[in-house]
């Protein structure tokens, strides 16, 4: 069975430090997929990354980059010099590409809540 | 492009009354997910539909609730009768293909009183 663990359920950081958020998965499959959304205070979930599991390189996009290290099933996610705005619940999930029960299930992690202090 | 629309963005009843959610998923997406958001259990999967057929209905609690899609850019979820632990936030998702992100509508807050 999948599954994703956010062990850091609060974060706070003052603004410009930088901070990982750490995700654990577990997956029998070797062909799978990895996501991150965030959730700001206004309640929406936004979609940041999808690397999928043959695909190890790290990815940068401005102040976020993505660390995936299939020897340690870990897919952490690091805010460079953060901000205020990046307060927000930011979740991990997991998603086999075999068919469980008839599709490809998504298992979320919990969430880990990250406040940026001014 | 329009992203998943849900409606109403906030809905407080009463218990025992029926509540309708709405969505309108993004053109084109075949797969339609409803979520539930709470403190205490986090995101729950609901229901999913893929091409317009309930695939896994396994996550909804119990008879009270129901979900359909009669059309590829409609779906509902039901909830009758309400009942105060009902009370979340429920979110509509769809994707282009399965192991494609899920993109959210903005949720409905509901609140039973």
């Amino acid at each position: 069975a999948q599954k994703v663990t956010q062990a850091q359920t609060e974060i706070s950081v003052v603004e410009k430090e930088d901070v990982t958020l750490d995700c654990v998965y577990e997956t029998r499959d070797t062909t799978y997929y990895l996501f991150w959304y965030k959730q700001p205070p206004s309640g929406e979930l936004v979609f940041l990354i999808r690397r999928n599991s043959f695909d190890e390189q790290n990815e940068i996009s401005g102040r976020y980059s993505w660390n995936f290290q299939k020897s340690t099933s870990s897919f952490n996610f690091t805010i460079t010099a953060s901000q205020v705005v990046d307060s927000a619940v930011y979740f991990c999930a997991l998603s086999e590409a075999r068919f469980s029960g008839g599709y490809q299930k998504v298992t979320f992690g919990i969430g880990t809540k990250l406040q940026v202090i001014p | 492009d329009a992203g998943v629309i849900q409606s109403p963005r906030h809905e407080v009843t009463e218990m025992g009354q029926e509540v309708t959610l709405r969505c309108k998923p993004i053109s084109g997406h075949n797969s339609l997910f409803w979520y539930r958001q709470t403190m205490m259990r986090g995101l729950e999967l609901l229901i999913y539909f893929n091409n317009n057929v309930p695939i896994d209905d396994s996550g909804m609690p119990e008879d009270r609730f129901s979900a359909k899609m009669p059309n590829a850019s409609f779906s509902t979820l039901k909830i009758q009768p309400s009942e105060p632990r009902d009370s979340a936030v429920y979110f509509c998702a769809s994707s282009l293909l399965q192991g494609q992100p899920q993109h959210f509508g903005d949720g409905t807050r509901l609140s039973i009183l």
